[in-house]
């Protein structure tokens, strides 16, 4: 079964940082393009990061020189690293894999709670 | 990165057909055929529903259907279902090597 596991949200407060992990199974990792993309509560979508399989990566606007996207293939393990977090950055973060440019399977999602 | 255009609200009747609208620019949309849409009930995690325009992931039903005309993409979904009522979003990539979502439509199904 394919399947993918956040885990490292939670409580923190404006500047601080965050590492976010998504574990997945069930298809080959180290071949897939990977997202993160957010969701704040009662909103929409945000796309956030994407590491390819050949690890490039490339941000949105709104976090590219705060958050850093990693992958470890060994590990089939996919990472964000947040640092300098505002109220604005307050989600529901979802990994996902990649299929064709498009968000073909999701996680359950981690909250990130930005707040003093 | 603007948010892709599309509106906040569309209802239809069960059995009836309706479409969403996603418009974009030659950017993102108009250029490439890395269009998706998703399904987001309350409370879930959102479902694919539609990528590369016009393909179905296996098990999405053949009542939902996307194309393509320029800078805008449509979803259409046939014989509405009471089920089917969701938020819709679309997505595309973008020439900036950056993907960007529209800010959803909510379907509700009288």
């Amino acid at each position: 079964e394919v399947q993918l596991v956040e885990s490292g949200g939670g409580f923190v407060q404006p500047g601080g940082s965050l590492r976010l992990s998504c574990a997945a199974s069930g298809f080959a990792f180290s071949r897939s393009d990977m997202h993160w993309v957010r969701q704040p509560t009662g909103k929409g979508l945000e796309w956030v990061s994407v590491i390819g399989a050949a690890q490039d990566t490339y941000y949105s606007d709104s976090v590219r020189g705060r958050f850093a996207v990693s992958r470890d293939n060994a590990r089939n393990s996919l990472y964000l690293q947040m640092d300098s977090l505002t109220v604005g950055d307050t989600a529901v973060y979802y990994c996902i894999k990649d299929l064709e440019g498009a968000f073909e399977i999701w996680g359950q999602g981690t909250t990130v709670t930005v707040s003093s | 990165q603007s948010a892709l255009t599309q509106p906040p609200s569309v209802s239809g009747s069960p059995g009836q057909s309706i479409t969403i609208s996603c418009t974009g620019t030659s950017s993102d949309v108009g250029y490439y055929k890395y269009v998706s849409w998703y399904q987001q009930h309350p409370g879930k995690v959102p479902k694919l529903i539609i990528y590369d325009v016009t393909t179905r992931p296996s098990g999405v039903s053949y009542r939902f259907s996307g194309s393509k005309s320029g800078i805008t993409a449509s979803l259409t979904i046939s014989g509405l279902q009471p089920e089917d009522e969701a938020l819709y979003y679309c997505s595309s990539y973008t020439r900036s090597n950056t993907w960007v979502f529209g800010g959803g439509t909510k379907l509700t199904v009288l």
